[in-house]
């Protein structure tokens, strides 16, 4: 079975510039999830749908950040304009219905902005 | 809050020693904790979860993590390390109402041959 899919898995792009990170779940999971990476920061819940509803979004950084589930098999989490500190990588979870506490991780998104 | 604490940025051990990663949870009651693991250039994979019960909980890849309330320790264990073990292992916590997954900082571990 695949896993969670996520494209591009780099991605360089210079600042100011939009940034679309795609993330695919698992089949059959009803809960997504997006991370974010640093050394600084660690491993950060940057927010979290279930049902393709967004259910907790208080870790978006800021209005910069903005993400969108349109269907059970496709996420994108979306950067506008995008900074210098954005450089990270970015994971994104899914899990399935009834046990939101058991992940599975996608490969991640490495993000440079120049 | 919730939350986990690992104190070992980086361990190294030699193959075929034992390990022992540290993990200290900050929770009034029984926490939901899991143990992951991230290899270079790899997302996380879970390598064992305790939610109630024995509180001696085996993993996938011959790990196994003890549950002592009285310490609020989680710690993770293997008897014999392998080469392949050398990644980075995250203790995590569910917060948020059984929605959110709070990580600790992580360990690197290193193996010598």
């Amino acid at each position: 079975d695949a896993g969670v899919i996520q494209s591009p898995r780099h991605e360089v792009t210079e600042m100011g510039q939009e940034v679309t990170l795609r993330c695919k779940p698992i089949s059959g999971h009803n809960s997504l999830f997006w991370y974010r990476q640093t050394m600084m920061r660690g491993l950060e819940l940057l927010i979290y749908f279930n049902n393709n509803v967004p259910i907790d979004d208080s870790g978006m950084p800021e209005d910069r950040f903005s993400a969108k589930m349109p269907n059970a098999s496709f996420s994108t989490l979306k950067i506008q304009p995008s900074e210098p500190r954005d450089s990270a990588v970015y994971f994104c979870a899914s899990s399935p219905p009834g046990s939101t506490d058991t992940q599975y991780f996608g490969p991640g998104t490495r993000l440079t902005v120049l | 809050a919730q939350s986990v604490t690992q104190p070992d940025i980086h361990i190294t051990v030699s193959e075929g020693a034992s390990l022992e990663l540290r993990c200290n949870y900050s929770y009034g009651a029984t926490p939901y904790l899991f143990w992951y693991v991230q290899s270079p250039g790899q997302g996380l994979q879970l390598l064992l979860k305790y939610f109630s019960g024995d509180t001696l909980v085996q993993g996938i890849k011959g790990f196994e993590a003890e549950f002592k309330r009285s310490q609020s320790s989680f710690n993770l264990r293997k008897p014999s390390v392998h080469w392949s073990d050398a990644a980075e292992y995250f203790c995590a916590v569910v917060t948020g109402g059984g929605n959110k997954l709070t990580f600790g900082t992580g360990t690197q571990l290193k193996v010598e041959l």
